[in-house]
């Protein structure tokens, strides 16, 4: 049973423009939430996280949105650039990712297209 | 070092052998994790270090499957009588305590491995 899902294996978006990529968790425990890049033959790489007490966090062009009561966020990268097409990972945490580790989505590949 | 280093970074073997690998984490990072990604999947946590404690072992996939980690610093995963199902990219990463809010974890570039 998937506890967290991305839904969107790929998407594509035109360079300048917003890209949004959704998640989805059903654990109601979770309580940090986490996006990865990656890019191919690299390991992944930390972009931006949001602690359940709150419902945005903002890092440049990067924007982490939480909603809480539909156990749904989801990141926003504007403008959308050719270095942001990478593979997108959500990741969610009851335990500070320690013992119990993160649990992570399958992965959204963005295309950025010129 | 400079970043957490795994090696090797691609190994192939044959159904049946043991495999092992090996996980630099970053100086001082006290917290080293195991995940492996399996064709198409997402990240699956395997398991923690915190320091030179001793692990949780419930998330490793078998009883095939073991960690070590020596001096509170390089860990070693091994898999023993490998199995195809066993072919994913086998990823290491550290941080200091379990502090992800801000930082997340730094993961290493991992090791394909690929069971024949």
């Amino acid at each position: 049973d998937q506890q967290v899902k991305q839904n969107s294996p790929s998407l594509s978006v035109q360079e300048g423009r917003i890209s949004i990529l959704n998640c989805d968790y059903t654990n109601s425990m979770f309580d940090y939430f986490l996006w990865y890049k990656k890019y191919p033959a690299e390991g992944p790489t930390f972009l931006i996280s949001i602690s359940s007490i709150k419902d945005k966090n903002e890092d440049g062009r990067f924007t982490v949105f939480l909603n809480k009561s539909a156990k749904h966020l989801s990141l926003h990268i504007v403008p959308s650039q050719p270095g942001d097409s990478a593979v997108y990972f959500c990741a969610a945490s009851n335990s500070g990712g320690g013992a119990d580790g993160l649990t992570f989505g399958k992965g959204t590949h963005l295309i950025i297209q010129p | 070092g400079a970043g957490v280093s795994q090696s090797p970074s691609n190994k192939v073997t044959e159904k049946g052998k043991d495999v092992e690998l090996r996980c630099d984490p970053i100086s001082g990072h006290t917290a080293l994790y195991w995940y492996r990604q399996s064709l198409g999947q997402g990240l699956e946590f395997l398991i923690y270090f915190q320091g030179n404690s001793a692990p949780d072992k419930s998330g490793l996939p078998s009883d095939r499957f073991s960690a070590e980690r020596t001096g509170g610093s390089v860990s070693t995963l091994t898999i023993q009588r490998t199995q195809q199902e066993d072919s994913a990219v086998y990823l290491c990463a550290s941080s200091y305590g379990t502090a992800t809010l801000n930082y997340g974890y730094t993961f290493g570039s991992g090791t394909r491995l690929t069971v024949v």
